[in-house]
Formats: C-alpha cells, structure tokens, sequence
C-alpha cells in the first residue's frame, strides 16, 4: 500500500456520461498529481493542485476538471464521455510541488462503452 | 516542449546485465526519475537524479549526464520478477512547479 488511496478501481459508462475520480494523497503530501495513461501514449500529465491551489497544467481536455479540498483529497471530474477517454488513471502525491518523491495510487481503470 | 526518449522494448536473460537509456530535452530541468510499472499497476519509484554521476542502490543504479541530456539505468543480476516497464521522467519547470514529464516507457521482458 503506497499510501496513495484512488477511488474507484474500476469504472465502466457510456459514451456522453460524466464520471468523477477521488484520490487521497499520502498523510503529509500536500501536492496531487493526475495522470492519464492509455496503450499509445504513456503517463500524460494532466493537472498539479497544490494546498488546495492549481499549481500547474498540462494535456488537460476541457471536458475535465479537477479540484483539490481543504482535506487535501482530490477529485477529477471526466464530462461527455467519449472512446478516447478509455484508460488509466493515476494519482500521484508529494511532500510539496518541488520535492522529488513521487507516488502514485494503484489508478482508477476506465472504460466508456 | 518536453521530449523523453526511451527504447520502446528489450530483452534480456536472468542473471545478466541490461542498460536502458533515456534521452531527454526539457526547459527547466531538475532532475532525472526512473519508475518501474508491472502491467496494470502503480508505478514505483527506482532511482532519482539531480545531478551527474551515477546513484547506486542494490541491484539497480542510474547514471546522468545534464550536458548530454542523458540517463540509463543499470539492472544487475537480472531476475524474472524485473520484467516490467520501466520508466524514465524529468522534473522540469511548468508554471509556479515542477512537473515529471514521463517518457513511453521500455517494456523489458527477462527471460530463462
């Protein structure tokens, strides 16, 4: 248990549907991480929150937003669901936004049928 | 932009020696990750670079070179449970942050 917690682990709806992903950093992390992974492209970042705070954006679509709240849990909210959306999706928390360690939940498997 | 590049697969026998490489090229450079990634699973944090030189720890050490925009990690004593993806990310500048920027990962298959 890396101490990362990401709801749920797997989440299967259909196209045109609106999903929300939750992830509890790691006691003391105060900065969370989003990442996508799919078969061709890899970890593509999508969005920092730091202390509450957006810190940083990355490949994210309009039709997701994240959020960070004052437990420091975050949530990704996926909207109008499309094929294309299919894949993993990875938290990651550190100390702070500059520290080094990384780490990352077990991922939340979607699929959009 | 932020380009990692990595060999996409490779192979290797139990109990020998593999080097992965990772070319890199990033503004705002801050330092070098190695990850490894079972299928399916989180990825775990290996190895981290700031700067050059070589960072050993057990079985697996990793090299990095700024000037070159360059890293490899070094798998020794290789075992079946090493096959896996393993994956190289640089820390760069985004916004107020720094960001790891992860390349596509090397698939490396150990076999008998």
């Amino acid at each position: 248990d890396s101490g990362v917690t990401q709801t749920p682990k797997h989440l299967i709806t259909a196209t045109g549907q609106r999903v929300t992903l939750r992830c509890s950093p790691r006691s003391g992390d105060l900065s969370v991480y989003w990442y996508q992974q799919s078969l061709d492209q890899g970890l593509q970042f999508l969005i920092q929150y730091y202390n509450g705070e957006e810190r940083a954006k990355g490949n994210i679509l309009e039709r997701f937003s994240a959020q960070q709240f004052p437990d420091l849990h975050s949530e990704l909210n996926l909207s109008s669901l499309e094929l294309g959306d299919s894949a993993l999706y990875f938290c990651a928390s550190s100390v702070d936004g500059s520290s080094y360690g990384y780490t990352f939940g077990s991922g939340t498997r979607l699929t959009v049928v | 932009g932020q380009n990692i590049d990595q060999p996409t697969e490779m192979t290797a026998t139990e109990g020998a020696i593999v080097q992965i490489n990772c070319t890199y090229q990033t503004s705002g450079f801050n330092g070098l990750f190695w990850y490894q990634q079972h299928a399916g699973e989180a990825p775990t944090f290996l190895s981290y670079n700031v700067l050059d030189g070589l960072e050993e720890k057990g079985r697996f050490s990793s090299f990095l070179s700024r000037s070159k925009g360059y890293s490899y990690l070094l798998l020794k004593e290789l075992q079946m449970k090493d096959s896996a993806s393993y994956l190289c990310a640089a820390k760069h500048a985004s916004g107020g942050s720094y960001i790891p920027t992860f390349g596509r990962g090397t698939s490396l298959i150990v076999h008998p």
